[in-house]
């Protein structure tokens, strides 16, 4: 059975960091590209970071670039999200997610809660 | 604010259809058939549903359908059950390998 799951969030003070992750199993994460996708309180979905399968290609949201960055560690079926400089706005669930085959992301985690807050 | 356009709220009786617009910018919709839908029950994993604009995960019942039609992608649920109630999300690629959401559509069974 196909399994995501998140860990690393809380409540964390403006400007500080936080490194979320999420443990794969069910499938060969080496071969699967991987999303970070957030959803704000209230909110819908939004699309924040995704890494290759290799690590060769990443790519970030014009909101979190700069400031988030993402990476895997295949030997432990890992992926994670180092956030830094965090904002108010970045408060959100995220959700870890597969990408899929056809330009979709086709399994999901239930995903872990980071509140920026002072 | 969504690249792409969804209409906040849509409800129906059980056993009636319903249909859920998302109508994006020339670039993301009508260039792309890798629109993909998502349901959505709060606490829960999010769920593909629809991909390549009109196609089925295994396992997704088919009174799920997805359909296009110029910048605006649809889907159709129909005879509308109960669990059927949730947030619905659309997407598509975006530049590069990005990826563009609807700001979802909260489906009510009434």
């Amino acid at each position: 059975q196909l399994q995501l799951a998140e860990s690393g969030g809380g409540v964390v003070q403006p400007g500080r960091s936080l490194r979320l992750s999420c443990v794969a199993s069910g499938f060969i994460f080496s071969a699967s590209g991987m999303h970070w996708v957030r959803q704000a309180p209230g909110k819908g979905l939004e699309w924040v970071s995704f890494i290759s399968f290799d690590e060769s290609s990443k790519f970030y949201s014009d909101s979190v670039k700069g400031r988030f960055t993402i990476s895997r560690d295949s030997s432990k079926n890992t992926l994670y999200l180092e956030m830094t400089s965090l904002r108010a706005e970045d408060t959100a669930m995220y959700f870890c997610a597969r990408d899929g085959p056809h330009w979709d992301i086709d399994w999901w985690g239930q995903g872990t809660l980071v509140t920026v807050s002072s | 604010q969504s690249a792409l356009t969804q209409p906040a709220s849509v409800s129906g009786s059980p056993g009636q259809s319903i249909t859920i617009s998302c109508t994006g910018p020339v670039s993301d919709i009508i260039n792309y058939n890798y629109v993909s839908w998502y349901q959505h029950h709060p606490g829960k994993a999010p769920k593909l549903i629809i991909y390549e604009v009109n196609n089925r995960p295994s396992g997704v019942p088919n009174r799920f359908s997805g359909s296009k039609s110029g910048n605006t992608a649809s889907l159709t649920i129909s005879g509308l059950q109960a669990e059927d109630e949730a947030d619905y999300y659309c997407s598509s690629k975006g530049s590069s390998i990005t990826r563009v959401f609807g700001g979802g559509t909260k489906v009510t069974v009434l």
